[in-house]
């Protein structure tokens, strides 16, 4: 079946305490990327990949680190979490057209809280 | 720099009428346009998108949007609403050229009552 996964699904962590969140794609996506979702605020997007070594900042990168050694993984990496990094993160991928995003596929997202 | 206003935090509509969510938009270019919807407690899924061509995209569940360049708005439009399509709608726009960042708006929920 053609998904995106993400892990973990729900993650309560305290401040300053480096954390992973790994997403993973099977349907062989050039693009990747993380989003953030909060109330009022929309889709935010944190950090996106063309390919594999290729990555770019979105709106919202402060405080996030991403890595794309291979075409299937995109971890999102938090060195040093704060509480207003409590949100709800979706990762999702894209096959590119002529270098062009298309039609996105969305992970099941990962509920981060910070206390 | 891209940007998505979705003015309306909710549309309300009663089953079997016309809706309406609306999507303006700004990107230096020509722009690549998406709707996706979010049903509750779920993820994001897309739902059609604009890239060049005819400006009436048809997409999932009986969807269509119309890609208006003067007014820069491609508006997300449904002949007849069901109860469930009761969802939260996001617009997202990206460029034709270039690094593919994607700017999404921040949501419009729909709420058709029967």
């Amino acid at each position: 079946e053609a998904q995106v996964t993400q892990n973990p699904r729900y993650l309560i962590t305290v401040t300053g305490k480096k954390l992973t969140v790994t997403c993973s794609q099977n349907m062989n996506h050039e693009y990747m990327s993380w989003y953030r979702q909060d109330p009022g605020l929309g889709l935010r997007q944190i950090y996106y990949s063309m390919n594999v070594e290729v990555t770019d900042k979105g709106d919202v990168p402060e405080g996030y680190k991403v890595s794309r050694k291979e075409k299937r993984n995109f971890p999102l990496i938090l060195e040093s979490p704060s509480p207003n990094q409590t949100s709800l993160y979706f990762c999702a991928s894209s096959p590119l057209t002529g270098g062009i995003i298309n039609e996105q596929f969305f992970g099941p997202g990962t509920r981060l809280t910070v206390l | 720099a891209q940007s998505v206003a979705q003015p309306e935090d909710q549309v309300n509509v009663a089953e079997g009428n016309p809706l309406t969510v609306k999507c303006t938009y700004s990107v230096s270019g020509n722009p690549y346009l998406f709707w996706y919807v979010q049903y509750p407690n779920r993820g994001l899924q897309f739902l059609l998108k604009y890239i060049t061509g005819d400006n009436l995209v048809k997409g999932s569940y009986g969807f269509e949007a119309e890609f208006n360049k003067s007014q820069t708005s491609f508006h997300l439009k449904k002949p007849s609403a069901l109860v469930s399509d009761s969802a939260l709608y996001f617009c997202a726009v990206s460029r034709n050229t270039g690094f593919q960042k994607l700017v999404f708006g921040t949501g419009t929920r729909l709420l058709v009552s029967p």
